[in-house]
């Protein structure tokens, strides 16, 4: 089973709403990742937890807050966010350090919409 | 820092017939991965095969392959047989094989239409 799951799949929200994003895994995977993608782009990377400890930020804005509240769960909080921030957020996970771990399966995505 | 070239933004196939999308990558490690994702209209992001650099023998799942030329830095996608469900875009994508790393490189995408 290689099935990472988020939610909700759209999100509607104005530039002073508070929401987050969710995504969860059941496969025992100690890496999980959120990407951002715009329309006709490929995904750009903004955070990567490793072992539940937050190792990688892509100099993103402080609007996004990532937590990872257990092995299983990755949240990304939104908070004033620009029309500019609307996109596909995908979420990602992997096991580093096993064989063929490397290997970076996807959740189908949150569309996000802000006005 | 590592680049992926995709050097087609858009192709089209008969259904039934073979098509391959190109990919190069530009880089100074010896030891990597290589991977080819398609994300269909419904936007998940799904794998289709993955190749580890420091083996020759190029990766084959069912109708989909790849040619890989180390020296050359190239990683085409060969796909057999296409079928309508094929239609997606294609991304090529380059990982360091670092303990710790986790950073994929993505090309810009190939955008193929299987046509019936």
């Amino acid at each position: 089973d290689t099935e990472v799951t988020q939610t909700p799949k759209h999100l509607v929200m104005g530039m002073t709403n508070k929401k987050s994003l969710k995504c969860e895994q059941h496969m025992g995977h100690r890496a999980m990742y959120w990407y951002k993608q715009k329309a006709k782009k490929p995904p750009e990377l903004m955070f990567v937890y490793s072992y539940e400890k937050l190792s990688i930020n892509e100099s993103v804005p402080s609007r996004f807050s990532p937590e990872c509240p257990n092995s299983s769960l990755l949240n990304l909080h939104l908070h004033a966010l620009q029309p500019e921030d609307s996109a596909l957020y995908l979420c990602a996970s992997s096991s580093p350090g096993l064989a063929g771990g490397d290997t970076q399966y996807f959740g189908p995505g949150t569309r996000l919409t802000v006005l | 820092a590592q680049t992926v070239t995709q050097s087609q933004p858009e192709m089209s196939v008969q259904e039934a017939e073979t098509v391959t999308l190109s990919c190069t990558y530009d880089t100074s490690e010896s030891n990597y991965y290589l991977f080819w994702y398609k994300q269909p209209p419904s936007r998940q992001m799904i794998l289709v095969i993955r190749q580890e650099a420091y083996k020759q023998q190029n990766a084959t799942e069912n109708r989909f392959s790849v040619n890989f030329q180390k020296a050359a830095k190239s990683f085409s996608l060969k796909i057999s047989d296409s079928q309508l469900g094929d239609t997606a875009m294609y991304f090529c994508a380059f990982m360091k094989a670092l303990a710790g790393s986790y950073q994929l490189t993505f090309g810009k995408g190939t955008k193929l239409s299987v046509i019936p």
